[in-house]
């Protein structure tokens, strides 16, 4: 079984400050881990994956993620945000293997930029 | 790259009434999912195809709902009869199972209301 908590449903920062989201996964096999995002009336746009390599993931947009095994996480951060980042963020897991097209997603941060 | 097609993408119908939503895939991906997103339950997966044959239709609700993919550019879902409660916005998603089993590229939606 998988599952992923996603702290904080809603985030405001201020243009040019760091942003950071937090994922954490539970897994009984090995993960991929994904940050999605939703802008608004949009689908989902893969930002970043992590399948096993390194475990600094840098995706689009000037974000990043680091898998951290011991604390089973997958925190996204962008070292200083733009107001074209808001939008809905979404973490998700997966595995290799059997069942390995099962996404589970968590419920969502809502990114809100400052200006 | 046109990316997953959706239509309609805003459909509005009352209760007991057929719908049908419709996807058409990323040319050579030969998997599809369809999702379905409301704020209660986040993003659940519906049903997945392989190769045009269903694989795992565990998420699909409940006997009104039914997916098919008669080929391998057109999926469709149906609802029959609606309820209240169906509406969500309901995503599909396909990948290339073959280059990239773990990247799902994300339709637009379709956004359901049904009064």
């Amino acid at each position: 079984a998988q599952s992923v908590t996603q702290l904080g449903s809603h985030v405001s920062v201020s243009e040019g400050a760091l942003v950071l989201l937090r994922c954490n996964y539970s897994s009984s096999v090995p993960p991929y881990l994904f940050w999605y995002v939703q802008y608004p009336n949009q689908g989902l746009q893969l930002l970043l994956k992590y399948t096993s390599a390194a475990t600094l993931v840098k995706g689009i947009n000037g974000f990043e993620a680091e898998f951290k095994k011991s604390e089973t996480s997958f925190h996204l951060t962008k070292p200083s945000a733009h107001m074209s980042d808001a939008a809905e963020y979404f973490c998700a897991v997966s595995h290799s293997g059997a069942g390995s097209y099962q996404l589970t997603f968590g419920k969502g941060t809502k990114l809100s930029v400052i200006p | 790259d046109a990316g997953v097609i959706q239509s309609p993408r805003h459909e509005v119908t009352e209760m007991g009434q057929e719908v049908t939503l419709r996807c058409k895939p990323i040319s050579g991906h030969n998997s599809l999912f369809w999702y379905r997103q409301t704020m209660m339950r986040g993003l659940e997966l519906l049903i997945y195809f392989n190769n045009n044959v269903p694989i795992d239709d565990s998420g699909m609700p409940e006997d009104r709902f039914s997916a098919k993919m008669p080929n391998a550019s057109f999926s469709t879902l149906k609802i029959q009869p609606s309820e209240p409660r169906d509406s969500a916005v309901y995503f599909c998603a396909s990948r290339n199972e073959g280059t990239s089993p773990d990247t799902q590229y994300f339709g637009p939606g379709t956004r359901l209301t049904v009064l």
